[in-house]
């Protein structure tokens, strides 16, 4: 079982193009997520979804945006990169909306020059 | 919002030591704590949660501790071994809000 799959693991973009990060998970959870990492800042949310066909907006979803077709595809979208989204990206998942725990992917390194 | 913060970015322990984590909150609605560990180059695995209604819970070498008074959160590892060396990260949730994460700690165990 993969649990959360994110794609690419790494990429350079230059500022200004379009970038869709995807995630995929296999666990049949309701609820999925989207943070960025960023050194001295921790994890923080971007957008979440509770359940297919709805999403909504976190700490931080400025320059970005998601949507949830299904259950198992969560893809996060720059319409327009900035170097300021130069980040790590991490997507997770959880049982339910208010569970705790969560699964985190392994993460996709954005450099955006 | 409130913030999670950490008293110390950087911990180093002999193996065999126990290692305690510490982790400040702010905001006193919060009712939900969990610890993360992150290992370099990968993603934040879930450790060990605890409710407001409780003030200790164990788990495999881990122990949670939460004092409300002082809005206080630890995480104490027993026996540290090498295979401990991650950054760890506190969370905390009130009600039905989204889990807000502490900056990290990184802890380096020696042989």
């Amino acid at each position: 079982i993969a649990g959360i799959t994110q794609a690419p693991t790494s990429q350079i973009l230059a500022a200004g193009r379009r970038m869709t990060l995807r995630c995929t998970q296999d666990m049949r959870h309701n609820a999925m997520y989207w943070y960025r990492q960023d050194l001295g800042l921790g994890l923080r949310l971007i957008h979440y979804s509770n359940t297919a066909g709805t999403t909504g907006k976190g700490e931080v979803p400025d320059g970005y945006s998601v949507s949830r077709a299904n259950t198992d595809d969560f893809p996060l979208t720059l319409a327009s990169a900035v170097p300021s989204q130069t980040s790590v990206y991490f997507c997770a998942s959880s049982l339910y909306y208010n569970t705790g725990e969560l699964f985190f992917g392994e993460g996709s390194r954005l450099t955006v020059l | 919002g409130e913030s999670v913060g950490l008293h110390l970015p950087t911990l180093s322990v002999q193996e065999g030591d126990n290692s305690i984590i510490n982790c400040a909150y702010s905001n006193s609605a919060s009712d939900y704590f969990i610890w993360y560990k992150q290992e370099s180059g990968k993603g934040p695995q879930f450790i060990i949660d605890i409710r407001s209604n409780m003030d200790k819970r164990q788990g495999q070498r881990v122990t949670v501790l939460l004092n409300k008074t002082v809005k206080h959160l630890s995480l104490q590892i027993a026996a540290t071994q090498p295979g401990d060396s991650a950054v760890y990260f506190c969370a905390e949730r009130s009600g039905y809000s989204t889990l807000t994460f502490g900056k990290g700690t990184m802890l380096l165990v020696s042989p």
